[in-house]
């Protein structure tokens, strides 16, 4: 069954303001990922973390592998209109291969 | 613009059709994926090949049948679908090597009738 908590579910806010996001498990994880789906659209790779305490930017994204290794968060500064969809962390565990555990996803909306 | 490309974008097929959906990559992945998505939700992982070789099946029904011609090929036959198979299929791809991200590609929305 589903083992990542991601919120919020989903996210209403003003163009200019910064959103955060997060993903948390019982289970530790070495990789995570941060994909973006708008719609008719497949997910797309945001930023991908290797290691516990990395932080990585993608222009005005910005995520971070937690230490303990049970969590992820991402963190979108400035927002604009385009930046409408849901967003889904993604995390692998050692034990289970090419298998990715995904989040529910977090929907968010800006409005102008 | 995805580098892994699905065709058709849509397809609709009654219960008892024979069709196939079909995924390429050209960036030399050699691990490649079938996902079924529903609205609103996440992707679920339903085949893995890895060098042409089948190495994940996640209880997938038989009416779904993978196959992986080549490195860059990817095909899934269908045959006799419910309509709860209704989805969006997506294919991903990944690089060779440990612990590589997968990339999308942008699905066909499947309809059964």
């Amino acid at each position: 069954g589903q083992q990542l908590n991601q919120s919020p579910q989903s996210m209403f806010i003003q163009e200019g303001e910064d959103v955060s996001m997060n993903c948390t498990s019982s289970s530790i994880f070495n990789t995570w990922l941060w994909y973006k789906q708008e719609p008719g659209e497949g997910p797309v790779l945001l930023i991908a973390l290797y290691k516990a305490g990395e932080l990585t930017s993608n222009g005005r994204l910005t995520a971070q592998f937690g230490i303990t290794r049970k969590d992820s968060f991402l963190n979108i500064s400035a927002s604009i209109p385009s930046d409408v969809g849901i967003y889904f962390c993604a995390g692998r565990k050692v034990t289970s291969g090419s298998r990715l555990t995904f989040g529910e996803g977090t929907q968010l909306t800006v409005n102008p | 613009d995805t580098e892994v490309t699905q065709t058709p974008k849509h397809l609709v097929m009654g219960m008892t059709n024979k069709k196939s959906l079909k995924c390429e990559q050209h960036m030399g992945h050699r691990a490649m994926y079938w996902y079924k998505q529903k609205a609103k939700k996440p992707p679920e992982l339903m085949f893995v090949y890895s060098y042409e070789k089948l190495s994940i099946n996640e209880s997938v029904p038989s009416r779904f049948s993978p196959e992986c011609p080549n490195s860059s090929l990817l095909n899934l036959h269908l045959h006799a679908l419910q309509p709860e198979d209704s989805a969006l299929y997506l294919c991903a791809s990944s690089p060779p090597g440990f612990n590589q991200p997968q990339h999308f590609g942008d699905g066909t929305r499947l309809s059964i009738l």
